[in-house]
């Protein structure tokens, strides 16, 4: 069985430009949330969806948007971008939605700003 | 609002010693506790899980007790592995939400 798949997996871009990150999840799973990773500020949450719905949206400005599409695909945009947003970008996907399922994350896609 | 301490690392032992890694939370009601392993390069793995008080996650070897009294989570095995070698982390998700809050992760040497 396939895990989360995440495209693309190293990516450089320019200040100023936009990015556009793609999560394929678990096959039957329809829950999916995204997380940054830096060295400074650890894991942070950015959002969830279920069902095409955002359940939940951390504290991040609002150049940071995502989507869940009907086949529970996901993608997450990041517009204007700084030097700050360089980092570890997670998907994560669940078979449904709620406090303790377990949530399988991908390999992630690395992001620099330049 | 909710959050989760984790003891300082790095952390270096040698192989077969005894793992213990600290992790407390402060949350509302009843959280998940979660413990995630990355390695390298990759993602972060589930290493195990408790959804309620007093239930012990396992795998591989390592352990953890959900403690409500004193909101602690802390992860330990018994005889640590070179493979071992990872960044942990421990999480929990809130009753009202899956959104996983993070400790700030403990990097784990084993040498030979």
């Amino acid at each position: 069985k396939a895990g989360v798949t995440q495209t693309p997996r190293y990516l450089i871009k320019t200040r100023g430009q936009q990015v556009t990150l793609s999560c394929s999840p678990i096959s039957g799973h329809r829950s999916v949330s995204w997380y940054q990773q830096t060295p400074g500020q650890g894991l942070q949450f950015l959002f969830e969806y279920f069902s095409e719905t955002q359940r939940n949206k951390g504290n991040f400005p609002g150049r940071f948007s995502g989507r869940q599409f009907s086949n529970s695909r996901s993608e997450m945009n990041v517009s204007t971008l700084e030097l700050g947003d360089s980092a570890l970008y997670l998907c994560a996907s669940s078979l449904v939605f709620g406090s303790g399922n377990t949530i399988y994350f991908g390999e992630g896609s690395w992001l620099t700003v330049v | 609002g909710n959050s989760v301490t984790q003891m300082e690392g790095p952390v270096t032992l040698s192989e077969e010693a005894f793992l213990t890694i600290n992790c407390t939370y402060t949350a509302t009601g009843y959280p998940s506790l979660f413990w995630y392993v990355q390695y390298p390069g990759e993602g972060l793995q589930l290493l195990l899980k408790a959804t309620k008080a007093d239930d012990k996650g396992s795998n591989k070897g390592f352990e953890a007790t959900y403690r409500k009294e004193t909101t602690s989570f802390h992860l330990e095995k018994g005889s640590v592995q070179v493979s071992d070698s990872a960044v942990y982390f421990c999480a929990l998700s809130d009753s009202s939400a899956q959104k996983l809050v993070f400790g700030q992760g403990t990097r784990l040497t084993i040498n030979p």
